[in-house]
């Protein structure tokens, strides 16, 4: 069974850093694309990064472009979301996605976690 | 910029209707690479449509999508109490990988 567990939220002041953990199991992680997205407090789904099989490939959303960096550990099948100079608008539910393949493009999201939040706030 | 536009905002239906859900792009879609994503209140969203009429794994018949190019439908044959939930559309041809903004399905 595929699983994704999301961690690493918690409340952080205005300019801080964070790093998100996503421990993957149920299936082979070095093989699939895997990707972030978040969701802000009653709004809808904003994808923010994603990272290709090999770690090779990454991309981000403009929003978070300079200060978010994605990577992955094909030994602890974890997948990482460091964060810096946070800001109040960063304050979402971070989930994080597979990739139903190895690449990015063309290919969709199948499987989710269940999200960790981050509050930015003083 | 790439937009999904999705509508109505809000369904407000009964049990035993059926749901027509609609998902426009700024831009046609490429491949019909168009995916729809179930989401409950305080749960993660779930994968039930891709390629943009293709069902997930262990998505149920009632639930079947169509489109291409630009304009995509969700319909929901005849809607269960589980049914009731925000659906987004999502485009997975371009980076950024764009939702939608949901459309609530209310009783």
């Amino acid at each position: 069974e595929v699983q994704l567990l999301e961690s690493g939220g918690g409340l952080v002041q205005p300019g801080g850093s964070l790093r998100l953990s996503c421990a993957a199991s149920g299936f082979s992680f070095s093989n699939y694309a895997m990707s972030w997205v978040r969701q802000a407090p009653g709004k809808g789904l904003e994808w923010v990064s994603d990272i290709n099989y090999s770690g090779g490939s990454t991309s981000y959303a403009d929003s978070v472009k300079g200060r978010f960096t994605i990577s992955r550990d094909k030994t602890t099948n974890t997948l990482f979301l460091q964060m810096h100079s946070l800001r109040a608008e960063d304050t979402a539910v971070y989930y994080c996605a597979r990739f139903a393949a190895y690449d990015v493009w063309g290919y969709y999201f199948d499987y989710w976690g269940q999200g960790t939040l981050v509050t930015v706030s003083s | 910029e790439i937009v999904l536009t999705q509508s109505p905002g809000t369904l407000s239906l009964s049990p035993g209707d059926r749901a027509t859900l609609s998902c426009r792009a700024s831009q046609s879609v490429i491949d019909s690479y168009l995916a729809w994503h179930q989401q409950k209140p305080g749960q993660a969203p779930r994968l039930l449509i891709y390629g943009a009429s293709t069902r997930a794994a262990g998505i149920p018949d009632r639930f079947s999508g169509s489109g291409s190019g630009t304009d995509f439908t969700l319909t929901i044959s005849r809607l269960e109490p589980e049914d009731f939930a925000v659906y987004y559309c999502q485009r997975y041809d371009t980076t950024p990988k764009t939702f939608g903004q949901g459309t609530k399905v209310e009783i």
